[in-house]
């Protein structure tokens, strides 16, 4: 089964440090990974992709994700937080059955910045 | 561009009532999407629209859900009869790249409507 895990429900960090938050995938074939950002009361906005090639991608708002195949993650990470970064991420991976360009989400992960 | 546009933000009906969301997506836009986004989970797909045509609808439940889009540009979901169930936002989502939204990305999504049943 396809699937997307998100272990953390939140994560807390302080302001200037370095964030992580943690996605692992089960896929079948190539994996084409996403992250996804959501403010309170906002629509889901897209932050980065892995289709291909780099493991290590650049997204929106100087975050960036590791791809890493042996260990079927795709940990989302950014090196200096800020308190606006306070929202909730979710990571997707494509479904790849059919050819229908479906997302499945993880359940999100809570990020906290405190200044 | 004024993005995705759902409405109404908000809506609490009782239980056994009907309920309508509507989304306009971004002109021009082919692809249109409609997830629901039950608490503490992430969105899950109800049905994928290629211009008027629906796609893929295998997840939307259809002895109570439907879903129209008329002319291959809003589109409206309805619940009849709504059970408490159904408490969760529901998201629209739409895409301009037929290429991308295969890949899985491309798309924008509207801020959802907030469905309490009580």
């Amino acid at each position: 089964a396809q699937s997307v895990a998100q272990p953390e429900d939140q994560v807390n960090v302080a302001e200037g440090n370095p964030l992580t938050v943690k996605c692992t995938y089960s896929v079948s074939g190539n994996p084409y990974l996403f992250w996804y950002v959501q403010y309170p009361n906002r629509g889901l906005q897209f932050l980065l992709k892995y289709i291909t090639g780099d493991n290590l991608v650049k997204g929106s708002y100087g975050f960036e994700a590791e791809f890493n195949k042996s260990q079927t993650s795709f940990h989302l990470k950014k090196p200096s937080a800020l308190v606006s970064d306070s929202a909730l991420y979710f990571c997707a991976v494509r479904d790849s059955r059919g050819s229908k360009g479906n997302l499945i989400f993880g359940k999100g992960t809570k990020l906290s910045v405190k200044p | 561009e004024a993005g995705v546009v759902q409405s109404p933000r908000y809506k609490i009906i009782e239980k056994k009532q009907p309920v309508a969301f509507w989304c306009n997506p971004i002109s021009g836009h082919n692809t249109l999407y409609w997830y629901r986004q039950n608490l503490g989970q992430g969105p899950e797909l109800l049905i994928r629209y290629e211009n008027e045509e629906a796609v893929d609808d295998s997840q939307l439940p259809k002895d109570r859900f439907s879903a129209e889009r008329l002319k291959g540009v809003d589109s409206t979901l309805k619940i009849q009869p709504a059970e408490l169930g159904d408490s969760a936002v529901y998201l629209c989502a739409s895409s301009a790249r037929r290429d991308r939204a295969l890949l899985g990305y491309g798309y924008t999504f509207g801020s959802g409507t907030r469905l309490t049943v009580v």
